[in-house]
């Protein structure tokens, strides 16, 4: 059980395209998406919160007009790289978390696959 | 001072020994130690998920949670070749999720 499918697992573009990535959870129903971004050898950063119905909470520093996320439904999310730049390039992952049980969001992550971006 | 410190590797160890993987944590607020797999160019794969501390113990895996100490740890028995992965570990607090800078893990057979 909880499986998060992300699509596309690559992409190679040109600078100035908008890269829409799609991130599902096959079997459960995800309250809350986050979306990662990951450096070659580092460790994961959190780009933004999504719950379901509601507008996106970004981290410091990441900025909401390049980086569109809409979370329409409780099993998919998306992030849209606008105009998309070579300092874009990157890992992108996704991750779910299904209804909290209790008062407290104790629910563990499930990650997707992620999306290599390339931006030439 | 990071809030999550994981010593990065590489860590090399024969098929069959036991590993063990540590992350030590400064922020008193987490409540939930998760230990995740990544392969590389993957996503990461929950291994176990703990609250309380003591051991919790799945398969050939053991999370070890010490609160008092804020140190956590992975061991595991009996390692084989497709353990070999960047092993994270990741806490919970006030609904966000820390993780460590990982350590790859190589197991020679």
């Amino acid at each position: 059980g909880a499986v998060v499918s992300q699509h596309p697992s690559r992409v190679i573009c040109k600078s100035g395209t908008s890269v829409k990535i799609e991130c599902r959870s096959l079997d459960f129903q995800a309250t809350t998406m986050f979306w990662y971004r990951q450096f070659p050898k580092q460790s994961l950063m959190l780009m933004a919160t999504s719950n379901e119905g509601s507008k996106a909470t970004y981290e410091q520093g990441v900025e909401k007009d390049k980086f569109l996320i809409n979370h329409a439904s409780l099993t998919l999310s998306t992030l849209t790289v606008t105009s998309a730049h070579p300092e874009d390039s990157s890992f992108y992952i996704c991750s779910a978390r299904g209804r909290s049980r209790g008062p407290y969001s104790n629910q563990p992550q499930h990650f997707g696959d992620g999306t290599r971006l390339s931006i030439l | 001072q990071k809030e999550v410190e994981q010593d990065p590797g590489p860590l090399s160890v024969p098929e069959g020994a036991i590993v063990s993987l540590n992350c030590t944590y400064s922020n008193s607020a987490f409540q939930y130690f998760m230990w995740y797999r990544q392969y590389s160019r993957k996503g990461p794969e929950l291994l176990m998920y703990t609250y309380s501390s003591g051991n919790k113990e799945d398969g050939r895996f053991t999370a070890q949670v010490d609160k008092s100490s804020k140190y956590i740890s992975l061991f595991i028995r009996d390692s084989q070749p497709s353990d070999s992965a960047t092993y994270l570990c990741a806490m919970m607090g006030n609904e966000k999720l820390t993780f460590g800078t990982g350590t790859r893990l190589t197991i020679i057979p």
